[in-house]
This record gives C-alpha cells, sequence and structure tokens, in this order.
C-alpha cells in the first residue's frame, strides 16, 4: 500500500507559521485527492482538523480555527498544513491522510514542538 | 452529543480471535459510514476498515484482509470489528470513527478507543 512521507517533527515559535507536509508517492497524483489533516495530542483521539482538494474545493473541521489551513504544491506532489500565529497549544502530532483505490493511508506523522 | 464507545479489548495469544465493539449515541447511526483506524503504542495511526452505511459495502486495509470482518447492526447503533488469527503486530488502540455525511473517508468523530494486546 502506499506511502505518506511526512516529516517525523518540525518546531517553531509562538506567533509564528508552521508549514508541515504530506509527500505522496510518485504513482499517486496529488492533484486528484482529498488531503486530510488530523491532529492528536497524548493521551487523546485524534480531532479532525481540514480538508484540501482545491482553493474552491476545501473545508474546515468544526470549530477549527482558520490560521490552520490547507494547500498544495503539485511539482512536489505534496499536500501542506500551514498553521499560523502558532500558539503553545498547537504542540501535538498532525497526519495527513487520503483515500486512494478504496484504501486508507495516513502519513507517518509530524511531532509539532512550540518553542 | 455524539459519542462513541469502544469495548472489548484484552490481552490474547498469537493466532487468537477477537471482537471489537463500538456503541454509536447521539445520532443516526444508519445515516453514515464507520470506520476501523488502530494504533500501535508509540505509533502512527493505521486505517484498518470501513463499511458503508448500510453494511453493503466494507474495505480493508491489505495487512487484516482475510482475517478481520468489519460490520454493524443499525437496530442496535453498534459497529464490531471481529478479529481472526491475531498477530502481534496487530496489537493497538483500536478506534472507531465516524465517517462525515460529505465524505465517507473524512473522520469527523472518534471514540477513546479498546486496547487490544497480542502477546503469549
Amino acid at each position: 500500500q502506499p506511502v505518506l512521507t511526512q516529516p517525523p517533527s518540525s518546531s517553531a515559535s509562538p506567533g509564528e507559521s508552521a508549514r508541515l507536509t504530506c509527500t505522496l508517492p510518485s504513482d499517486i497524483n496529488v492533484g486528484s485527492h482529498n488531503i486530510y489533516w488530523y491532529q492528536q495530542k497524548p493521551g487523546s483521539p485524534p480531532r479532525y482538523l481540514l480538508y484540501y482538494y482545491s482553493d474552491s474545493d476545501k473545508g474546515q473541521g468544526s470549530g477549527v480555527p482558520s490560521r490552520f489551513s490547507g494547500s498544495k504544491d503539485s511539482s512536489a506532489n505534496t499536500g501542506i498544513l500551514l498553521i499560523s500565529g502558532l500558539q503553545a497549544e498547537d504542540e501535538a502530532e498532525y497526519y495527513c491522510f487520503i483515500w486512494p483505490n478504496n484504501v486508507g493511508v495516513f502519513g507517518g506523522g509530524t511531532k509539532l514542538t512550540v518553542l | 452529543e455524539v459519542q462513541l464507545v469502544e469495548s472489548g479489548g484484552v490481552v490474547v495469544q498469537p493466532g487468537g480471535s477477537l471482537r471489537l465493539s463500538c456503541a454509536a449515541s447521539g445520532f443516526t447511526f444508519d445515516d453514515f459510514s464507520m470506520h476501523w483506524v488502530r494504533q500501535a503504542p508509540g505509533k502512527g495511526l493505521e486505517w484498518v476498515s470501513l463499511i458503508t452505511w448500510d453494511g453493503g459495502t466494507t474495505y480493508y486495509t491489505d495487512s487484516v484482509k482475510g482475517r478481520f470482518t468489519i460490520s454493524r447492526d443499525n437496530s442496535k447503533n453498534s459497529l464490531s470489528l471481529q478479529m481472526n488469527s491475531l498477530r502481534v503486530e496487530d496489537s493497538a488502540l483500536y478506534y472507531c470513527a465516524r465517517g462525515s455525511v460529505e465524505y465517507q473517508m473524512l473522520f469527523d468523530c472518534w471514540g477513546q478507543g479498546t486496547l487490544v494486546t497480542v502477546s503469549s
């Protein structure tokens, strides 16, 4: 099954922005898939944040601040989660997810540290 | 309040069987697809299985095909996962999750999970 590549860790200071990436394998076109993003804090189940297909087809989870946004870099076959105005509470593990060929695939997760 | 409560996780020997359950409340259960997602201790998330609202279609990740069976009882607002021929690598916290109305592979509600440990 396909592998979605996420950097294991990322860090940024409060107030800064964090750009988390999710790279799809070369045989899966990022432009053809919704990219779903989840946040998980220790001891809790994941929380749905948002999905991104295009600027005209995207969605935000209930109660998720607008400083969380999604995008794609087609040249790198990558989905992107951008968190602006970082807050201490954003420190968590972040997972991307896609649904190619009737099988769900999560990325390995990125642990975001707010310095 | 939308709620999903998993149960059935225990310690089981390799080769054994186990049935997990997920009790749903606070929403019209048969309007939604349902999923199982697992997480091994200290590891990332792994999607396991999907069942559509009517139970008519199911999908599985390759590593559990032929061993796990997802099912649902809409009259009881209940989701199940029958796990046979269990392996050590099946040890994980198993979450049930609801697929959203808009996209059935968007998990908009999660339970707290039930822990399965496969060990001799």
